[in-house]
C-alpha cells in the first residue's frame, strides 16, 4: 500500500564515498522530485523529473545526479560525499507537471549522515 | 521570486483547545496553490490541507481549516480540538508557475495534555 517509498531510510557513510538513494512510487504519477531537508528543517527542492525527463534542476553540486529509469522510479546518486551533504532527503511525486499545481506526496525520507 | 514566511518557530496548545499557525507569502502571480504539510517525529511529510488561490472559500478538512486572505497574502491554519497526535512540525508551502514547492521554515506545534 506504500505510495512513495525510499530506500534506505538511514544511511551512514564516510566522506568521499559514493552512495545512492532509491525512490519508487506506485501512484501512477508522471512527476517525481527530490528535496533536501537540512538540520534546521528547511526543505528545498533539488530536482524534478516528468515522465523520465529532467525538468527542474536547482543549483545543486554536480556530485548529485538523479536518474529515472522509468516514471515510477527516481534515484539519487551522490559522488564524493561531503560533511555538508548530511541531511534528510525526501522523494515526492505528483500526478503531472504540465497540468498545473498538483499536490505532491512524499516518501518517508532518507537520513544521510556523512562522517 | 516567491517567498514563504512562518513567523512562529514554536507554538503550544492545550489538548482540546484551538490553535492558529500563521503563514505569509510573497508573489506576483495570480494563480497558485497553498498547502499545509505536517511532519511528525516519524519524519513523514503528510498533506494536511490545500487551497487554490482562485477559490475564495476557505478549505476545510475535519478539524483543520485555513483562513486564506489573498490580498493580504496570508494563509493561516486553524486546528480545532487539538489532539496529542497533532504535535508535529507544520510547513506552509506555495506552488505557482515554476512548479516548485517553496516551503516556509516550519512551526513546531506542541500539544500539552
Amino acid at each position: 500500500d506504500t505510495a512513495v517509498s525510499q530506500t534506505p531510510k538511514y544511511l551512514v557513510t564516510q566522506m568521499g564515498n559514493d552512495k545512492s538513494i532509491k525512490c519508487e512510487q506506485n501512484l501512477g504519477h508522471d512527476t517525481m522530485y527530490w528535496y533536501k531537508q537540512d538540520s534546521k528543517k528547511f526543505l528545498k527542492i533539488m530536482f524534478s523529473y516528468n515522465n523520465k525527463e529532467l525538468i527542474i534542476n536547482e543549483t545543486v553540486p554536480n556530485r548529485f545526479s538523479p536518474k529515472s529509469p522509468d516514471k515510477a522510479h527516481l534515484n539519487l546518486h551522490i559522488n564524493s560525499l561531503e560533511l555538508g551533504d548530511s541531511a534528510v532527503y525526501f522523494c515526492a511525486s505528483s500526478y503531472s507537471f504540465a497540468g498545473g499545481a498538483d499536490t505532491q506526496y512524499f516518501g518517508p525520507g532518507t537520513r544521510l549522515t556523512v562522517l | 521570486a516567491q517567498t514563504v514566511t512562518q513567523s512562529q518557530p514554536e507554538m503550544s496548545v492545550q489538548e482540546a483547545e484551538t490553535v492558529t499557525l500563521s503563514c505569509t507569502y510573497d508573489t506576483s502571480e495570480s494563480d497558485y496553490y497553498l498547502f499545509w504539510y505536517k511532519q511528525p517525529p516519524s519524519r513523514q511529510m503528510i498533506l494536511v490541507i490545500r487551497q487554490e488561490a482562485y477559490k475564495q472559500q476557505n478549505a476545510t478538512e475535519n478539524r483543520f481549516s485555513v483562513n486564506f486572505q489573498k490580498a493580504a497574502k496570508s494563509f493561516s491554519l486553524k486546528i480545532s480540538d487539538s489532539q496529542l497526535g497533532d504535535a508535529a512540525m507544520y510547513f506552509c508551502a506555495y506552488l505557482g508557475g515554476t512548479y516548485k514547492y517553496i516551503f516556509g521554515t516550519g512551526t513546531r506545534l506542541k500539544v500539552l495534555a
